[in-house]
C-alpha cells in the first residue's frame, strides 16, 4: 500500500500477470485519482473514481475505492512491459488547494 | 488545448548559488498553479499553490519562494540553494479544484 511519509514500494511481476496496488487515505475526499509516471516525466492521469461509485473501469485498468475504510485501489489485468511505470494514488483536500499523493509503486512488467 | 511550458530543462547549481525555475500555461485562463518536488525515488510533495495573480500559499517550508507574477506564469526561486534541494521540480495547474492535475515536463536540479 502508500501514503504519505511511506517509502515507494517496488513490485514486479511477469506479461501477462494481473496486479492490484493499493492505497490509504487520510483525509474525507470525494475523489481519488490514479496517475502513473514514466521515467524524467511528469505524472498523468490515468483513472479517477469518485466517492459514489465503487468501482471503476477503464480498459485494463479497475479502479475500487472504500470510503468507509479510506482505501482505494488500482488493478491492471494481463500486465503489459509498457505498463512499467510509476503509480501514485492523489487526493485533494476538501476545503483547500492541498492535492496530496500518496507514496507511489515503482511497477516492473518483465517479459 | 492547454499547454504547460517549465524551464529550465535542467541545471546543475553550486551550494549557496540563487535559483529561478519558471512555468508557463497557456491556453486556460485563471488556472490554479502548483508547484511540487520529488526526490530521486520518491513521491511528489506539494510546496505551493496559487489561485489567482499575486497570492501564492506555502504547504511546506524548504526555503524555497514562490511567485506569480502573470496569470500564466509561476516562478519557484530562492535565493541560496542546499543540497536538499536537488530533486526533480515539477509545475502542475488544474482548471478548479478537486480536479485532475495537468503536470509540466519537470525541472532537474541537482545541487553540488
Amino acid at each position: 500500500s502508500q501514503w504519505g511519509e511511506e517509502n515507494l514500494q517496488a513490485l514486479s511481476i511477469q506479461e501477462g500477470e494481473d496486479v492490484t496496488m493499493n492505497c490509504s487515505y487520510k483525509t474525507y475526499t470525494t475523489v481519488v485519482h490514479w496517475y502513473r509516471q514514466d521515467s524524467g516525466r511528469g505524472p498523468a492521469l490515468i483513472i479517477l473514481i469518485r466517492s459514489n461509485e465503487r468501482e471503476k473501469r477503464s480498459g485494463r485498468l479497475r479502479a475500487t475505492l472504500d470510503t468507509s475504510s479510506q482505501s482505494s485501489s488500482l488493478s491492471i489485468t494481463a500486465a503489459q512491459c509498457e505498463d512499467t511505470a510509476v503509480y501514485f494514488c492523489a487526493t485533494p483536500y476538501t476545503g483547500n488547494y492541498k492535492y496530496v499523493f500518496g507514496a507511489g509503486t515503482r511497477l516492473k512488467v518483465i517479459a | 488545448a492547454q499547454t504547460i511550458h517549465q524551464w529550465p530543462v535542467a541545471e546543475i547549481k553550486a551550494v549557496g548559488s540563487p535559483l529561478s525555475l519558471g512555468c508557463t500555461i497557456k491556453g486556460k485562463s485563471s488556472p490554479n498553479l502548483y508547484w511540487y518536488w520529488q526526490a530521486t525515488g520518491g513521491t511528489l510533495q506539494q510546496l505551493f499553490y496559487s489561485i489567482t495573480v499575486g497570492q501564492v500559499e506555502s504547504v511546506v517550508q524548504l526555503n524555497l519562494s514562490a511567485s506569480r507574477p502573470k496569470d500564466d506564469q509561476f516562478i519557484l526561486s530562492t535565493e541560496k540553494l542546499l543540497l536538499s534541494h536537488s530533486g526533480f521540480y515539477l509545475c502542475a495547474w488544474s482548471p478548479t479544484r478537486n480536479t485532475e492535475v495537468f503536470f509540466g515536463k519537470g525541472t532537474r536540479l541537482t545541487v553540488v
